[in-house]
């Protein structure tokens, strides 16, 4: 378990209103990531931070936009949600292996499952 | 650019029936190449870690092998609870340290009693 909890678990909203999902982790990992899950398309990063305030883009990033002012909680904010943005959302952490730190495995939280109609 | 394809996408096999799945990369210098498994309704999994050509790891009736273009996640004598989506991914030389994951879009296992 990798302390890792999403809220919400599920959620409905309409087309163009905000949605802000919140990822909050209790082990001090300084890498958070967000994923979005997609038939046909697997896992594909939207944004991931390296630290407090420290924060970049991934493969699918248009639209969505994070924050992270805590060590422990990275938010996910769709300033205006879209149909095309239901999707199933991931935050997972980078841990430690007691490897290189260059290739420490993800681990990931329960998801939160957004439709936007 | 980076690619990772999973094969096949869905594959069924009764109780005792080993198998593998693959999953083929293309990347600028492979930093780690990871598997997950997936039930529904529920976060990936981590399972297991190769880094370099050659690579091996098991845990239980699950081994997993790396070679410098392709990983095999072999399943021996599966049982009903290995029913599952199993996710590969890769970390890229291009991604520096940043810990960025490509993944391929799973191979779904169904095992029957």
């Amino acid at each position: 378990d990798a302390g890792i909890t999403q809220s919400p678990r599920h959620k409905v909203t309409e087309t163009g209103t905000p949605v802000t999902l919140r990822c909050h982790q209790t082990e001090n990992h300084r890498y958070m990531y967000w994923y979005r899950q997609d038939p046909g398309h697997g896992l594909r990063l939207i944004h991931y931070s390296y630290g407090v305030k420290d924060t970049d883009k991934g493969e699918v990033s248009d639209g969505y936009s994070v924050s992270r002012s805590k060590t422990e909680d990275f938010l996910l904010t769709l300033e205006s949600a879209t149909s095309s943005q239901t999707s199933v959302y991931f935050c997972a952490i980078r841990g430690t292996s007691g490897g290189s730190s260059s290739y420490n495995e993800q681990f990931f939280g329960p998801g939160t499952r957004l439709t936007v109609l | 650019e980076d690619q990772v394809t999973q094969s096949p996408e869905a594959l069924r096999l009764q109780e005792g029936e080993s198998s593998s799945l693959n999953c083929s990369y293309t990347v600028s210098g492979l930093r780690g190449l990871f598997w997950y498994r997936q039930d529904p309704g529920k976060g990936p999994e981590f399972l297991f870690t190769l880094y370099s050509a050659g690579e091996e790891k098991e845990k239980e009736r699950l081994k997993a092998t790396l070679t410098k273009k392709e990983s095999f996640l072999h399943i021996t004598a599966p049982k009903p609870e290995d029913s599952a989506t199993y996710l590969c991914a890769v970390q890229a030389g291009g991604s520096g340290n940043t810990g960025k994951l490509i993944f391929g879009q799973g191979t779904t296992l169904q095992v029957k009693p």
